[in-house]
C-alpha cells in the first residue's frame, strides 16, 4: 500500500515558469517530509525538506508547502530551469521510516 | 567528507544466480537503508540496518538480505535472481533525524 503518492509521472514547463511538483500522503502520523531530486545514473539528492509544525519552507528557488489537513505538499521552483530537469521524489516520515513517492519527472524545456 | 559508496556500479548475472552488493555510509552514520528503483515503483524500501541490526524490513521475499558489519559497511544479497530483480539499487546513510544521503547506487541486470 503505497503512503506517499505522487499522481502525476511526469511535468513539463517552459524555463522561466514556475514548477509545482505535488505529492499526497495516507498516514498522519507522518511529521517530517523531503524533497530528493535524481539525475540518470546517480543516487537521490537532498532538496529541502519541512517539519509538521510549519506549512512553508523556503530556500532560494525552491519553496516547500504543507497543507496537513489535506495530507498534501507540494514543490514550488520558481524560476524553473532547464538544470532542475530530473525525478523529484517526495519522502515522509513517521520517525521509524522513510516512505517515498514513485517519483515525478520534470522537463524544463528551454 | 566522503559520500556513501556503493560497489559495483554496474553487474549483469544470470537467472537463477546470487549477487552482493556493497554499501559503505558516511562516516559516522550507523543506519544503513536499502531500497530497489524501478520505472514506475519509485523507490521501494527494502531493509533498514542499525549497529548491525536490522531495524526495519520492506515487503520483499526472503530472496532479498542483507546485513551489517560493525564498521557499518552493508551488503545485500539477492539469491535465486529472477528477471524482474532487474533494477537500480540504492544504498542510503543517515546519521540522524535529517533525510538520507543516497549513494550513486548499483545497477544490476539480470538476463
Amino acid at each position: 500500500d503505497q503512503q506517499v503518492k505522487q499522481n502525476s509521472p511526469s511535468l513539463s514547463v517552459q524555463e522561466g515558469r514556475i514548477s509545482i511538483l505535488n505529492c499526497d500522503y495516507t498516514n498522519s502520523m507522518f511529521d517530517y517530509f523531503l524533497w530528493y531530486k535524481k539525475y540518470p545514473a546517480e543516487g537521490p539528492t537532498f532538496l529541502i525538506s519541512i517539519s509538521s509544525i510549519k506549512d512553508k519552507n523556503e530556500d532560494g528557488r525552491f519553496t516547500v508547502f504543507l497543507n496537513k489537513s489535506a495530507k498534501h505538499l507540494s514543490l514550488h521552483i520558481v524560476p524553473s530551469q532547464p538544470g532542475d530537469s530530473a525525478v523529484y521524489f517526495c519522502a515522509a516520515s513517521d520517525y521509524n521510516q522513510f516512505y517515498f513517492g514513485t517519483g515525478t519527472s520534470l522537463t524544463v524545456i528551454p | 567528507k566522503a559520500g556513501v559508496t556503493q560497489t559495483p556500479r554496474y553487474l549483469i548475472k544470470t537467472r537463477g544466480q546470487q549477487v552482493t552488493l556493497s554499501c559503505s555510509p558516511i562516516s559516522g552514520h550507523r543506519s544503513v537503508s536499502w531500497y530497489q528503483q524501478t520505472p514506475g515503483q519509485g523507490l521501494q524500501f527494502l531493509f533498514e540496518y542499525f549497529s548491525e541490526t536490522q531495524r526495519n524490513k520492506g515487503n520483499f521475499p526472503g530472496r532479498f538480505s542483507g546485513r551489517q558489519f560493525s564498521n557499518s559497511r552493508s551488503e545485500m544479497n539477492v539469491s535465486t535472481l529472477e528477471l524482474g530483480d532487474s533494477a537500480l539499487y540504492l544504498c542510503a546513510s543517515r546519521g540522524g533525524r535529517m533525510g538520507y544521503t543516497f549513494g550513486s547506487g548499483t545497477r544490476l541486470t539480470v538476463v
